[in-house]
């Protein structure tokens, strides 16, 4: 069945330092893929997502790129700040799994920490 | 504003009580979500709905009942079955029949058993 596997937390990081979060992911088809934010005691948010293969979603300085050869889609930013602090959830959406076409499977989540 | 509001915030059930929690949205989407959140468990979805008067079953639905009797309501009620209740409860919306949808998500109800 469909999955996504992400880097296990937490991350403690120094401001301006690089990130890098990694995901795997197992699905059927061709799914479309996702990163979204967690900030304390909030809902998610999309960060960004890409929709086929060799695709770069970006946002707010974080970058991701669907690699189907790798069955990857790792989240980076070049320079974190302290309001990255938060969850990251990696998450796919398969658009082969019949009625739940909307429905997301998601990674366990990576709590990052960037201290100034 | 086009949005999902998520009550109450918090929620505190006693044991063998069963408690509701509301969700609605503006957004004029068919389709609506309940997952839970449990520390280093991500999310893992409750029940679903594409259209009013239809829901599905997802991956952890015992103890849990839904209703979808309105677009904009998607009103979930832990009962005394749930043995383990105590979580974060996100509700989402998607457009349907849109296959690289955006969910978009409520502020979230923390259920506390106590």
């Amino acid at each position: 069945g469909d999955s996504v596997t992400q880097m296990e937390g937490p991350v403690t990081l120094s401001e301006e330092a690089f990130l890098t979060i990694n995901c795997t992911y197992t699905a059927t088809g061709y799914p479309s893929l996702f990163w979204y934010v967690q900030y304390p005691g909030e809902g998610l948010q999309l960060l960004l997502k890409a929709t086929k293969a060799d695709d770069k979603g970006s946002n707010k300085g974080f970058e991701a790129t669907y690699r189907k050869e790798t069955t990857s889609f790792h989240l980076e930013k070049g320079s974190v700040q302290v309001s990255d602090s938060a969850v990251y959830f990696c998450a796919l959406s398969d658009p082969n799994r019949g009625s739940t076409l909307g429905r997301l499977y998601f990674g366990r989540g990576t709590q990052l920490t960037v201290w100034p | 504003d086009g949005g999902i509001t998520q009550s109450p915030k918090y929620l505190f059930r006693k044991e063998g009580q069963n408690v509701t929690l509301s969700c609605e949205q503006n957004l004029n989407h068919d389709a609506m979500y309940w997952y839970r959140q449990d520390p280093g468990q991500g999310l893992r979805l409750i029940y679903y709905s594409q259209i009013v008067n239809d829901f599905q079953k997802g991956d952890i639905a015992e103890g849990y009942s839904v209703s979808r009797e309105k677009k904009e309501s998607f009103p979930l009620t832990v009962t005394s079955a749930q043995k383990n209740p105590t979580a974060f409860y996100l509700c989402a919306s998607t457009p349907t029949g849109h296959m690289n949808t955006e969910a978009f998500f409520g502020q979230g109800t923390r259920l506390t058993v106590v």
